[in-house]
């Protein structure tokens, strides 16, 4: 059964980075792609973007261009997330997943999500 | 990319049904047959309930339905259950990224 296994939480300061890591398993890594979702506390989701594993093509969300940046591990299977520039706003749960249709563009829905990541950005 | 239109909150009591809406535009859910729905109960991932409009994934309840007419897509859970106390998200592919709605607080009267 496919599973999405993410790293701990964290805790940032303004203006840091942070890497969120995403191991998955059950399935075959290289076919298909990950895809990222944020929730900001007591808030709705909101796509952030896609990465091929295959090909590690990426698609970003336009709101993010710049400052997040996609990438795989085929050798283990892992996905990561990487944040630059934190600010307050930025303060969620961050969530890789998974499955459904998908293009060029990324999943068109998702199926299978990891436990998700809380990342704090506080001074 | 503005997120879709559902309500905040909607109730009903075991045994009733509700319906939940999702309103966005042609260049979303009325452009696409892509709409999605998630179930996400506090602390916990959301889960995949409905896809391509009205299609159950393997294990969903077929309490559990789907429909769109023009920009507006609907969730209808039928006999309300306890377990179905959550929020629930609507989501639709757009061109090329997906948007979700702002999610709509269900309570189990």
């Amino acid at each position: 059964q496919v599973q999405l296994v993410q790293s701990g939480a964290e805790v940032k300061k303004p203006g840091a980075s942070v890497k969120v890591s995403c191991k998955a398993s059950g399935y075959t890594f290289t076919s298909y792609g990950i895809s990222w979702v944020r929730q900001a506390p007591g808030q709705g989701l909101e796509w952030m973007g896609w990465i091929s594993a295959y090909n590690g093509n990426t698609n970003y969300a336009q709101k993010l261009q710049g400052r997040v940046t996609m990438t795989t591990d085929t050798s283990t299977s892992t996905a990561y997330m990487e944040l630059r520039s934190l600010r307050s706003d930025d303060t969620a749960v961050y969530y890789c997943a998974m499955g459904g249709y998908y293009d060029s563009s990324g999943y068109y829905y998702f199926q299978h999500w990891g436990q998700g990541t809380l990342v704090t950005v506080s001074s | 990319q503005s997120a879709l239109t559902q309500p905040p909150s909607a109730s009903g009591s075991p045994g009733q049904s509700v319906t939940i809406s999702c309103t966005g535009t042609s260049s979303d859910v009325g452009g696409y047959n892509y709409v999605s729905w998630y179930q996400q109960h506090p602390g916990k991932a959301p889960k995949l309930m409905i896809y391509e409009v009205s299609k159950r994934p393997s294990g969903v309840p077929d309490r559990f339905s789907g429909s769109k007419s023009g920009n507006t897509a609907s969730l209808t859970v039928s006999g309300l259950q306890a377990e179905d106390e959550a929020d629930y998200y609507c989501s639709s592919y757009a061109g090329s990224f997906v948007v979700f709605g702002g999610g709509t607080k269900l309570t189990v009267l």
